[in-house]
């Protein structure tokens, strides 16, 4: 089984339609992200959680909010889809246990392709 | 966080050396610098990873200068299926993944 799961892995919805798309990791990492990615734009930083109780905005946020239920579970929302939003969505995860050195690897799942008509 | 810049798109053909240069002019004290790579319509894998000098791992090896100013990747004999994306990111928490660099290797 896939360390790191999306679902749904297709989504078509219609302009200001609520969606969310949900990861979930058995990696056991305290660290989550969420990631678009556009034709010629490469990947964007949508949020990051470091764990729990943390929530940050990455490069992108506007139009988006998350939701880290547990330390398994982090859920990226579009409260009123637009067109714009068509993109490929990727869920990442990592750890950096205290007294590491360097910088963590990231896992990535198999992406969400969201069409917003 | 310390910016990037590599090139847009990279040719080769298969047996070739490919070298992948990124610049990190702003690249902190603490800062690693971290390669990952893309095949189309799935997720980055890591590549590799280092602070200074040389490192080699079975997939390709990095070098940096002592500046940390650059660093190069570097695929040895690369075939048709190292076609992908090619990121170089910067920092403690390497988070920001840019445009990456498309390689395209012909026969």
């Amino acid at each position: 089984d896939a360390d790191v799961t999306q679902t749904p892995r297709n989504r078509i919805t219609k302009t200001g339609k609520r969606i969310m798309l949900e990861c979930s990791q058995t990696k056991g990492h305290d660290r989550m992200y969420w990631y678009r990615q556009d034709p010629g734009l490469g990947l964007r930083l949508i949020y990051y959680s470091f764990d729990v109780k943390d929530i940050n905005k990455g490069e992108i946020s506007d139009g988006y909010s998350v939701s880290r239920q547990a330390q398994a579970k982090f859920s990226l929302s579009l409260e009123s889809a637009i067109p714009n939003q068509t993109a490929l969505y990727f869920c990442a995860t990592s750890d950096f246990p205290p007294g590491t050195s360097g910088s963590e690897e990231q896992f990535f799942g198999p992406g969400t392709r969201l069409t917003v008509l | 966080l310390a910016k990037t810049t590599q090139p847009i798109s990279m040719d080769s053909y298969e047996g070739q050396e490919v070298n992948i240069t990124c610049s990190h002019n702003n690249i902190a004290t603490n800062d690693y610098i971290t390669w990952y790579q893309q095949f189309p319509s799935q997720g980055p894998r890591f590549i590799i990873q280092g602070y200074k000098t040389k490192v080699t791992n079975e997939v390709a090896s990095l070098f940096i200068p002592a500046d940390r100013k650059s660093s190069t990747l570097s695929l040895p004999r690369v075939s048709l299926s190292d076609t992908a994306v090619y990121y170089c990111l910067v920092g403690v928490a390497a988070l920001i993944f840019g445009k990456g660099t498309t390689l395209s290797v012909s026969s």
